[in-house]
């Protein structure tokens, strides 16, 4: 039982390029969301979903694309990467809302 | 709406004396609340929660949080810190009706030998 898995762990990008960020979860988990944790910011809800097929923003969406295909699957997706969004990105499911969320180890995202 | 105010950004306690991290909440419904501990370059694991029962949570790794309405506190205690302790420590608060979890800013926790 993996639990949460995120790929890849580390990447650089340049400004301009894109890239997606893939979440795995084997708990079958109705919700899925992904965050950015910035030093002194705690963690911020990026977009969430609540089932497959579904999506929505959540507190700071703006440059971020995502998608969840399969339940078990959520994909985030930076379409021009700016370094405004050098960040660790963290991925987490939950049976329900409102209960605990089980996150992923993070990617952590460098944009030069 | 809810909130989470970690009211200390660094605590550093010596190896063996007792941990406090301190956490006020607000919430317009009965809260669900929770300790997450981040150790450096890791993701974030769940210590306890509270979910309108039981007042006094006990958690993993000896750590326990009281949740107390009149003060709207749930603040996190241990009374013997371990040096693997120090860690970044997040309260968050998950209010009913809504999909997001508000996270407060994190307490940085140091452990001196």
């Amino acid at each position: 039982n993996a639990g949460v898995t995120q790929t890849p762990k580390f990447r650089v990008l340049k400004t301009g390029q894109s890239m997606t960020l893939l979440c795995a979860q084997d708990m079958n988990h109705e919700y899925m969301y992904w965050y950015r944790q910035d030093p002194g910011m705690g963690l911020r809800l990026i977009h969430y979903s609540v089932g497959e097929g579904t999506t929505a923003k959540g507190e700071v969406p703006d440059g971020y694309n995502v998608s969840r295909l399969k339940k078990q699957n959520f994909l985030l997706g930076l379409e021009s990467a700016a370094p405004s969004q050098t960040s660790v990105y963290f991925c987490a499911s939950s049976h329900k809302a409102y209960l605990e969320q089980f996150f992923g180890p993070g990617t952590r995202l460098t944009v030069l | 709406a809810q909130s989470v105010t970690q009211l200390d950004s660094h605590v550093s306690v010596s190896e063996g004396t007792p941990v406090l991290l301190r956490c006020n909440y607000s919430s317009s419904y009965s809260p669900s609340l929770f300790w997450y501990v981040q150790h450096p370059n890791k993701g974030l694991q769940l210590l306890l929660k509270y979910t309108s029962a039981a007042t006094l949570v006990k958690g993993i790794n000896g750590f326990e949080a009281e949740f107390k309405k009149s003060e709207t506190s749930f603040h996190l205690t241990k009374p013997s810190a371990h040096m693997s302790d120090a860690a970044e420590y997040f309260c968050v608060n998950s209010g009913a009706g809504s999909y997001q979890l508000t996270f407060g800013k994190g307490t940085k926790l140091s452990v001196i030998p």
